[in-house]
């Protein structure tokens, strides 16, 4: 069975700083097919990136993904206000899979 | 623009069934497959179920397998998803989301309805 294990659970940062967030895989996930969601309280969650890299319709580009195989990973180069939020990789395809989430906190 | 919009939560007893309802506009809803996915109280998103732009193909989380049944009407632009023999575990807001067009994941939301199952 599938796991996606998202580290660390929370990020505590500033504004400005670099958030740099994990996502392990059990087994090895194409590149193709691998996404990541910000979701803030009371909100619907949005798509940020598809494709491990692909930047989703009007996502900044302080947004980036990356990795391979089993490991992937999102960075935000300088966080703002509004990015303080929990953001969720998935696997998506042929199955569904999110992670667990991670939290970035000021 | 784009909007999702789910209805039909509340509070039910255990056992007990709920249909969900998921009706969108600002798209050609039968050009796309839909999804539907949960958030427990204090917990992450949960992948609930799928069904094909055309009905024909249904997937389930195993949680939800031999409970749950999502179905589509393409004329109402409506996505249904009935819950039966509901445990306190279902409590959860239930999304639902589209599905996008070449090889894109859930490109849009609705807001949730929420679901508390309790006696």
């Amino acid at each position: 069975e599938m796991v996606l294990t998202q580290s660390p659970g929370t990020l505590s940062l500033s504004p400005g700083e670099r958030a740099t967030l994990s996502c392990r895989a059990s087994q090895s996930v194409s590149s193709n097919y691998l996404a990541w969601y910000q979701h803030k309280p009371g909100q619907a969650p949005r798509l940020l990136i598809y494709a491990t890299s692909s930047r989703a319709t009007g996502i900044p580009d302080r947004f980036a993904g990356s990795g391979s195989g089993t490991h992937f990973t999102l960075s935000i180069a300088r966080l703002e206000p509004e990015d303080f939020a929990v953001y969720y990789c998935q696997q998506y395809g042929r199955s569904y899979l999110f992670g667990g989430g991670t939290k970035v906190e000021i | 623009q784009v909007q999702l919009v789910e209805s039909g939560g509340g509070g039910v007893q255990p056992g007990r069934s709920l249909r969900l309802s998921c009706v969108a506009s600002g798209f050609t809803f039968s050009a796309h497959a839909l999804h539907w996915v949960r958030q427990a109280p204090g917990k992450g998103l949960e992948w609930v179920a799928l069904i094909s732009f055309d009905g024909t193909n249904r997937k389930y989380a195993d949680s939800v397998k031999g409970r749950f049944a999502i179905s589509r009407d393409n004329s109402k632009n409506t996505m249904y998803l009935e819950m039966t023999a509901l445990r306190p575990d279902d409590t959860a807001l239930y999304y639902c989301a589209r599905d996008g067009l070449g090889g894109l994941p859930f490109d849009s939301w609705g807001q949730g309805a929420a679901v508390a199952v309790s006696s």
